[in-house]
Formats: C-alpha cells, sequence, structure tokens
C-alpha cells in the first residue's frame, strides 16, 4: 500500500520570508500524481499545487512550487514570499495514475504553517 | 460556476442511528469520492462513484455505504453509527474517472455522534 508522510507537524515563519514543508511518499508505481492541498480554518481543502510523476520539470504557482525528487521519492513545496493567508494546514497526497484514481488520494497527516506577522 | 456543495454543514446523531450525506459536484464533472477526516489526521478515503457505479473503495466496513444519481450528485450513508465515526466527511468531484484527474474538495459536513 501506498504511504504519504509528512515529517514536520508544525513549522513557523515570518511574513515575507520562505519556508518548506515536506513529504516522502513509498510506492513500487512508476505513473503517478502528487498534490499539495491547503486546508484552512474553514475546513475547505484547497488544490495549491500539482505534479505528474512522469515530468521531470518541478511544477509551479505564482509563489508556491515543488521539488520532486522521484528516485528520492521526496515531494517537498517551497512557499515564497509567505503571507498571513497562507496560515493553514497543508496536505500532501498521491494517487496512482493507472489505477483510474480507484484507489483514492492517500494524503499525509498535514504540516500546520502558521505565518508570524 | 459553484463548486462542490455538501449538505448539510452540520450534523448531530446518536449511537446506533442512520446518517445520510449529500453532494453536488461541480458542473460537468461526472465523478465523485468520499473521504473522512477525523480530528488531526488527514483525509481518508472511502469511496469513489463514476457514471453511477462504485469504482473505488477504501478500508471501511460495510456500514459505509454510497450511490451517485443520474445527475452526477451523491450521497453517502453511514448505518450503525459508532462514537468513532465522528469526523469531517469531505466530498470531491473530477471531471473523468482518471487517476490524474484533480479532485475539488467541498466545504464537508461536520459529523458528532453522541
Amino acid at each position: 500500500a501506498q504511504t504519504v508522510t509528512q515529517s514536520q507537524p508544525e513549522m513557523s515563519v515570518q511574513e515575507a520570508e520562505t519556508v518548506t514543508l515536506s513529504c516522502t511518499y513509498d510506492t513500487s508505481e512508476s505513473d503517478y500524481y502528487l498534490f499539495w492541498y491547503k486546508q484552512p480554518p474553514s475546513r475547505q481543502m484547497i488544490l495549491v499545487i500539482r505534479q505528474e510523476a512522469y515530468k521531470q520539470q518541478n511544477a509551479t504557482e505564482n509563489r508556491f512550487s515543488v521539488n520532486f525528487q522521484k528516485a528520492a521519492k521526496s515531494f517537498s513545496l517551497k512557499i515564497s514570499d509567505s503571507q498571513l493567508g497562507d496560515a493553514a494546514m497543508y496536505f500532501c497526497a498521491y494517487i496512482w495514475s493507472s489505477g483510474g484514481g480507484a484507489d483514492g488520494l492517500t494524503f499525509g497527516k498535514g504540516t500546520h504553517l502558521i505565518i508570524q506577522p | 460556476d459553484a463548486g462542490v456543495t455538501q449538505s448539510p454543514t452540520h450534523l448531530i446523531k446518536t449511537r446506533g442511528q442512520q446518517v445520510t450525506l449529500r453532494c453536488s459536484p461541480i458542473s460537468g464533472h461526472k465523478s465523485v469520492s468520499w473521504y473522512q477526516q477525523v480530528l488531526g489526521q488527514g483525509p481518508q478515503f472511502i469511496f469513489q462513484y463514476y457514471e453511477k457505479e462504485e469504482r473505488g473503495r477504501g478500508n471501511f466496513p460495510d456500514r459505509f455505504s454510497a450511490r451517485q444519481f443520474p445527475n452526477y450528485s451523491s450521497e453517502l450513508n453511514v448505518n450503525a453509527l459508532l462514537l468513532g465515526d465522528s469526523a469531517l466527511y469531505l466530498c470531491a468531484s473530477s471531471p473523468r474517472f482518471q487517476g490524474g484527474q484533480t479532485q475539488y474538495f467541498g466545504p464537508g459536513t461536520r459529523l458528532l455522534v453522541l
């Protein structure tokens, strides 16, 4: 079974600085997708960024970028110029491509990101 | 465009009762997935439905069931509620049945079992 591990239960960063959230995963598959979702106190899960495993280029979305290391099974999220609105729980998630999504997303336990003003 | 909607937002039940949670996907999305999120944990996959058929099931007991309607909305049913069923239940929709499809989540239904 696939597992996703987020080793940092909580991270704190000063506003306008850069922070990196860690994620590792375990899978025997070669074709899969990885996601970072953000869950603010309102509880709505919001997609931050998506990475296809077959692409070597790291995904970026404005201030958010990933460092995808397929051989190391590592998928970290870098947030640049942190803003107060970035404060939330961040979840790393994995899904196997060839299964058609029938196994659903596998989530890590999350990292609570605190932004210090 | 409206996002994924779920009803009710909050629900309180007692042990042994039954509950039905509802989800309407984003317009045009044909796949709906259900997740259970216990406090302090990441969501856990319960079911996926596509074109009204169950396409995937997580490690949950038979007390959990779901269905998808012709308009692609979905219901999650939980029978014989236990205290441990208290959680946030999330519904997510995606356009098609493919692993790489981004799943868009609704606001969730908070279930409290007393």
